[in-house]
Order: C-alpha cells, then sequence, then structure tokens
C-alpha cells in the first residue's frame, strides 16, 4: 500500500542552521506530494507541493524538490529561525477514486536561539 | 484568503456522550474530509465525502461516526457515544477539483472525553 516515511525527531538546532527533514514514498502511480507544518498550538498549514517529478516546492524559506528516482522529498531550508519551530508532516496523494491523504509521523524542530 | 473554520475549538465531554463538530468548508470546494490526530502521533485520515455520500472512510470510522452536510455550507462529524479513546484534535479539510489535488485543513476542534 501507500505510505510515507519521515525522519524521526526531535530535531533541535541553533538559529541559523542548515535544515534537512527526510521523508520518502511508497506509492503506485505519479502521488502529489507535501509537506505541512503544525505550530504550537495551531492546526495543519499547507507548507509546499510539488506535483510531478523534479518539481521543486517553495515556501517561506523553505524547499523540497519531488525525486522520483529515489522517492523521496526532502524538506530544506538554509538558515532557521526561531519561529520555525514547528512539526513538520511529509504526505502524499495519489489521485484515483482514493483521495485521502497518505501521512508521515512528523517531526517535530526546535530552533534555539 | 478563504478559509476553513471549525468549531468548537475545543470540546470537553463526557463518556458515552454524542457530539457534534462542525466545520464550514471552503465555499467552492466539493470534496470534504475528516482527520484526526491524538496526541503526539501522526494525523489519521478517517473519511472523506463528495456529493453528499462518504466517498471513502477508514477502519477508525466505525459505526459510532457519522457524518453529514446538512446545507450548503457546513459539513458535521458526529461521535454518538464517545469514548475516552476519542479524545484528540479533530481535523476538517476542503478541496476543489483539478489534476492535482491539494487539501486546505481547519484549526482543528480538541475534542477532551472525561
Amino acid at each position: 500500500g501507500n505510505s510515507v516515511t519521515q525522519m524521526e525527531g526531535p530535531v533541535t538546532l541553533s538559529e541559523e542552521a542548515f535544515l534537512t527533514i527526510n521523508c520518502t514514498y511508497t506509492a503506485t502511480g505519479y502521488p502529489s506530494l507535501f509537506w505541512y507544518v503544525q505550530y504550537p498550538g495551531e492546526g495543519l498549514q499547507l507548507l509546499l507541493k510539488a506535483t510531478k517529478a523534479d518539481d521543486k516546492g517553495s515556501n517561506k524559506g523553505f524547499e523540497a524538490t519531488y525525486r522520483k528516482e529515489t522517492t523521496s522529498f526532502h524538506l530544506e531550508k538554509g538558515s532557521v529561525q526561531v519561529s520555525d519551530s514547528a512539526v513538520y508532516f511529509c504526505a502524499c496523494y495519489v489521485a484515483g477514486n482514493n483521495r485521502k491523504l497518505i501521512w508521515g509521523l512528523g517531526t517535530s524542530l526546535a530552533v534555539n536561539p | 484568503e478563504p478559509e476553513v473554520t471549525q468549531t468548537p475549538s475545543h470540546q470537553v465531554t463526557q463518556m458515552g456522550q454524542e457530539v457534534i463538530l462542525r466545520c464550514v468548508p471552503i465555499s467552492n470546494h466539493l470534496y470534504f474530509y475528516w482527520y484526526r490526530q491524538i496526541l503526539g502521533q501522526k494525523v489519521e485520515f478517517l473519511v472523506s465525502f463528495y456529493n453528499n455520500e462518504i466517498s471513502e472512510k477508514s477502519e477508525i470510522f466505525d459505526d459510532q461516526f457519522s457524518v453529514e452536510r446538512p446545507d450548503g455550507s457546513n459539513f458535521t462529524l458526529k461521535i454518538r457515544s464517545t469514548k475516552l479513546e476519542d479524545s484528540a484534535m479533530y481535523f476538517c479539510a476542503s478541496s476543489g477539483q483539478g489534476a492535482f489535488y491539494e487539501q486546505y485543513f481547519g484549526p482543528g476542534t480538541r475534542l477532551t472525553v472525561t
């Protein structure tokens, strides 16, 4: 079946450090891939997305490239800020009758000043 | 920017009671969803809804759960007889049509069953 695996947290970084959160997927066909962010006490917000191979999604300094050859969609940011502290979820959607999102477990990020 | 809204933000109920969680999806969206997130765990799909009927439901969505779109704007999740393990954050989402797909989430309702 379809699944998403992302690196376990928590991840703790100092401000201005480089961030990578790994995400790999298993899916039939050509899934669309997403990163959602959940700030403390808030709901899920779409951070970025990519809908086909080699697409790069970007937003707020975060980037992720859809790599079909490695079935990956790793999240990166060159210089994190304290305000980036949140839980990050990788998710995929496979077109068809099944319209649900398949979620990773989430990776908690804490950025220290 | 249009957004999905949910009410209440926090609901406390006693075990065995019925609860209704309410959502107002984005107005021109056609697909509606409920997900839940038990504290500290992953987000889990509950149910999807399209054209006034359930498209898919997970094994979590048993006979105690039901969904309804009572009018043109609201989308509700009812739990008939709550259990302690129903305590979670419940997220509503909606999406439009299109070749690719993006779900917009509400802020969630935190349900606490005591």
